[in-house]
């Protein structure tokens, strides 16, 4: 079973760092691109960025609002996608979720873990 | 940057009833780009279409997609209670922001 376990949430102040992990199960992870996608409180989605596969170049994207501030990256040997985000703002409160774009949309997705910005 | 306009913002029905649901984009989207979501409060989103009208495994003959261009369709031919919930349409692009959302459709119980 494909499983996808997002942890590293919390409460954070203004200007302060976080990292997000997620732990991958049931597929080959390092041949997987990976995504997080995050949801503000009441909101829709958003896309937050993209990793590529090492084999395929390990490129990375961001959205535009989390572009120089937030970092995506990947160990294959631990299956796990990280996400450090610096510099944080009240507007990055959300659920971050993990997820793998499977073609050109996303499944399955991880639970999700709330991130807090907040004085 | 494409963006996708769901409508309408809330539908109200009733189990048994059909539900069509839009998703508009301002430039033309591949169809192979196109999917759909569900989600219910507390969760996370879960595929129901991918590539405008094709369905994963384990995903109701219920739901079916439909659309080219710029207009798509999600359709429930007949509303379960469980199916209320919050759908959201996505598509995906060449260049940064490589995918996109719809702000959704909330589909409540009438």
């Amino acid at each position: 079973e494909v499983q996808l376990v997002g942890s590293g949430g919390g409460l954070v102040k203004p200007g302060g760092s976080l990292r997000l992990s997620c732990a991958a199960s049931g597929f080959t992870f390092s041949n997987a691109w990976m995504s997080w996608v995050r949801q503000a409180p009441g909101k829709g989605l958003e896309w937050v960025g993209r990793i590529k596969s090492k084999t395929d170049g390990g490129t990375i994207d961001y959205a535009a609002p989390v572009k120089g501030r937030f970092t995506i990256s990947r160990d294959d040997s631990k299956n796990t996608l990280y996400l450090q985000m610096n510099s944080l703002k009240t507007e990055d409160t959300a659920v971050y979720y993990c997820t793998t774009p499977s073609g050109h949309w996303f499944d399955p997705w991880g639970q999700g873990t709330l991130v807090t910005v907040s004085s | 940057e494409i963006v996708l306009t769901q409508s309408p913002g809330t539908l109200s029905l009733s189990p048994g009833e059909r539900a069509t649901l839009s998703c508009r984009a301002s430039q033309s989207v591949s169809s192979n780009y196109l999917a759909w979501y569900q989600q219910k409060p507390g969760q996370a989103p879960r595929l129901l279409i991918y590539g405008a009208s094709s369905r994963p495994t384990g995903i109701p003959d219920r739901f079916s997609g439909s659309g080219s261009g710029t207009d798509f369709t999600l359709t429930i031919s007949r509303l379960e209670p469980e199916d209320f919930a919050v759908y959201y349409c996505q598509q995906y692009g060449s260049s940064p922001p490589l995918y996109t959302f719809g702000q959704g459709t909330k589909l409540e119980i009438k």
